[in-house]
């Protein structure tokens, strides 16, 4: 079957760096999202990546290893309004979304 | 940036009522619109994936009689809940994209459906 899998749960404090790991196992693979929900609130898009290496947007950074089926997802200076769930999603080989179960960052001052 | 809209944002219904959403591309045409639910504290579960024009692929578990789907126009497609019962509610959220391979998904503000 397919799986993503990702933390439940980080704490970090602010001003520091956490990083957000993505471990997948899916039927082909055509891209690794990230995106980042805040509470109550539609997810929005953070990062696509689908060839090996980092990938630098500002704060964020998303790194991809396909031949260990893993990414992360890197968050610098971090401030409270990070504090939101962060989701993985990989795109299968028929181009549907499989999306991981989300981890939830709290961000302590 | 692409706009996706989505009405109600927030609606509260008796059981066995049924529940309009509408998701609606704004300022792009979308070729495939997305449905998810979610519930608290978990991630988006895919419901369907409509094709303008077509009928919905549903997936698994997923009762098309109850979650009924249009997709009659690029830019709008609309989720019909028939005869709601409680544990229907939910966070329900749509997406659009322009077309097939990687096109990013364009998420609507998302619908809170409680069912009383």
């Amino acid at each position: 079957g397919q799986n993503i899998d990702q933390p439940t749960e980080m704490t970090a404090t602010e001003g520091a760096i956490v990083q957000i790991n993505c471990t997948y196992q899916t039927s082909g693979f055509n891209g690794l999202f990230w995106y980042q929900q805040h509470a109550g609130e539609a997810p929005t898009f953070l990062s696509y990546n689908v060839l090996d290496g980092l990938e630098e947007k500002g704060r964020f950074s998303s790194f991809l290893s396909r031949s260990k089926g893993y990414s992360y997802l890197l968050l610098k200076e971090l401030q409270m309004k990070d504090s939101a769930s962060y989701l993985c999603a990989v795109l299968d080989s028929n181009y549907q979304l499989i999306w991981g179960a989300g981890t939830k960052l709290i961000i302590k001052p | 940036g692409a706009v996706v809209s989505q009405h109600p944002s927030r609606v509260i219904c008796k059981s066995g009522t049924s529940v309009k959403i509408e998701c609606r591309s704004l300022d792009f045409q979308a070729t495939t619109m997305f449905w998810y639910r979610q519930f608290p504290k978990q991630s988006l579960m895919l419901m369907a994936t409509s094709n303008e024009g077509s009928k919905a692929t549903y997936e698994q578990g997923v009762e098309k009689d109850k979650f009924l789907i249009n997709h009659a126009s690029l830019t709008l497609s609309t989720l019909t809940v028939t005869s709601a019962h409680p544990e229907d509610s939910s966070f329900y959220i749509c997406s659009a994209s322009a077309g097939q391979g990687y096109n990013e998904q364009f998420f609507g503000p998302g619908t809170r459906l409680t069912v009383l």
